[in-house]
């Protein structure tokens, strides 16, 4: 059963502070990981994509990859309430055949970002 | 950058009738679009996998005759909801590819309410 998990939450953090989301994968298989955000009504966008062991910065955004743990994170710094959101992890199995292209989402983080 | 569009945004139908739903590859072509369903407070799940110019791939459990998906050129797929029930009511998300290693990009989803 190939599933992606996250942490519920919901994660309430101070404007300014650190955001950190973990996300854990059962497949080894697995290849390409990304963070979505998602606002209320919208559909998700994405922030991170990681593909490769260790930690991909953009902005104030790091994703970090371990594949031996099979665990991904984000981590948002300096947090702003704009943050606010639920952000979904999303992992691609690319084996090569029908499973290309497909995400297995995780249920998603519900991040506050409190003033 | 790539964009997808999705229309319509919201629909409003009555139980027993049909809805389609478009989703266009606005400044790439797209040989292979994904169909996603959202019910409230859960996460994405993977519907079909679009392909041009073939079948559809459907995920288990859901049901080919009931949601039909056409994918006739390199840039439009549509979803149509037949006979429509109100268990049918949800966010329905496409989305699409460049390749598999630039992420994919959402439209912006389509509310369904069936009434």
């Amino acid at each position: 059963q190939k599933e992606v998990e996250q942490n519920s939450g919901p994660l309430s953090v101070p404007e300014g502070a650190i955001a950190s989301l973990n996300c854990t994968y059962s497949d080894r298989g697995s290849q390409s990981f990304f963070w979505y955000r998602q606002y209320s009504g919208k559909s998700p966008e994405l922030i991170m994509s990681i593909y490769s062991n260790g930690d991909k910065e953009d902005g104030r955004f790091t994703a970090q990859l371990n594949k031996a743990s099979q665990y991904v994170s984000l981590l948002i710094r300096d947090s702003q309430p704009s943050d606010s959101a639920t952000y979904l992890c999303a992992v691609n199995i690319d084996d090569g055949g029908t499973s290309y292209g497909k995400l297995t989402f995780g249920q998603g983080t519900i991040l506050t970002v409190h003033p | 950058g790539a964009v997808v569009s999705q229309h319509p945004s919201w629909v409003i139908c009555k139980s027993g009738t049909s809805v389609k739903i478009e989703c266009r590859s606005l400044d790439f072509q797209a040989t292979t679009m994904f169909w996603y369903r959202q019910f409230p407070k859960q996460s994405l799940m993977l519907m079909a996998t679009s392909n041009e110019g073939s079948k559809a791939t459907y995920e288990q459990g859901v049901e080919k005759d009931k949601f039909l998906i056409n994918h006739a050129s390199l840039t439009l797929s549509t979803l149509t909801v037949t006979s429509a029930h109100p268990e049918d009511s949800s966010f329905y998300i496409c989305s699409a590819s460049l390749t598999g290693d630039y992420g994919y990009t959402f439209g912006s989803g389509t509310r369904l309410t069936v009434v």
